[in-house]
């Protein structure tokens, strides 16, 4: 088993849908959870970060951590065209050298006008 | 923007011949990460430093060696370019080292 899942995709989606993207785990060590947008032949660009299980929202994104599950989410709100692009989950443990990122595969989303 | 550049953005090479990748940094961070993206395998992390002159090997470290002799600069080099080593490239910088990390644009190198 991968330490990070996440369901490839792609997945499209009418303008103004509420989109759900999604990774599973089997690190229990692992504290620190991003999501990261990238763009066609562009790097990676931080969405949001969390520590440990719980919620963040941030403008019309919501990630959600349940360490208990394994299993941490992305949601996007009234989704828009420019939200078209590759999502990325990362997590990392926690002290002494672990402060390397695991990635998951990505998800290719396309918003439809 | 995170003041990291990638040099060069686009490279093409010959198998067997040595390539070196530069990744520069411009607001003095400890720890920066070069990771390789391919179709199916998504980012793999290959070499990583904690400071200067001091570095360790990631996931994907076989065939790709890495110096940092001053702390803005993270030098990959291919010692021996295979067709395997055609991916995408991104170098990474962490601010503290349990804290998101931050992209370069990226090199695309391929070798022919």
């Amino acid at each position: 088993q991968k330490e990070v899942e996440q369901d490839p995709g792609p997945l499209s989606v009418p303008e103004g849908a509420i989109v759900s993207l999604n990774c599973t785990y089997s690190n229990s060590a692992f504290q620190y959870f991003m999501w990261y947008r990238q763009y066609s032949r562009k790097g990676p660009e931080l969405l949001m970060y969390t520590y440990s299980s719980g919620n963040k929202e941030d403008g019309r994104f919501t990630a959600q951590v349940d360490k208990s599950s394994k299993y941490i989410s992305l949601f996007i709100r009234d989704s828009q065209p420019s939200d078209s692009a590759t999502y990325l989950c990362a997590m990392r443990s926690s002290g002494g050298s672990n402060y390397k990122l695991t990635f998951g595969k990505g998800t290719l989303l396309t918003v439809n006008p | 923007d995170a003041g990291i550049t990638q040099s060069p953005r686009h490279k093409v090479t010959e198998t067997g011949t040595p390539v070196t990748l530069r990744c520069h940094q411009t607001e003095n961070h400890r720890y920066m990460y070069w990771y390789r993206q391919d179709p199916g395998h998504g980012l793999r992390l290959i070499h990583y430093s904690y400071g200067v002159k001091d570095t360790d090997k990631g996931e994907v470290s076989d065939g790709y060696s890495v110096s940092r002799s001053k702390t803005e600069d993270f030098l990959l080099t291919l010692e021996s370019a295979t067709s395997s080593q055609t991916s995408v490239y991104f170098c990474a910088i962490t601010r503290q080292e349990n804290t998101e990390a931050f992209f370069g644009q990226g090199t695309r190198l391929t070798v022919v």
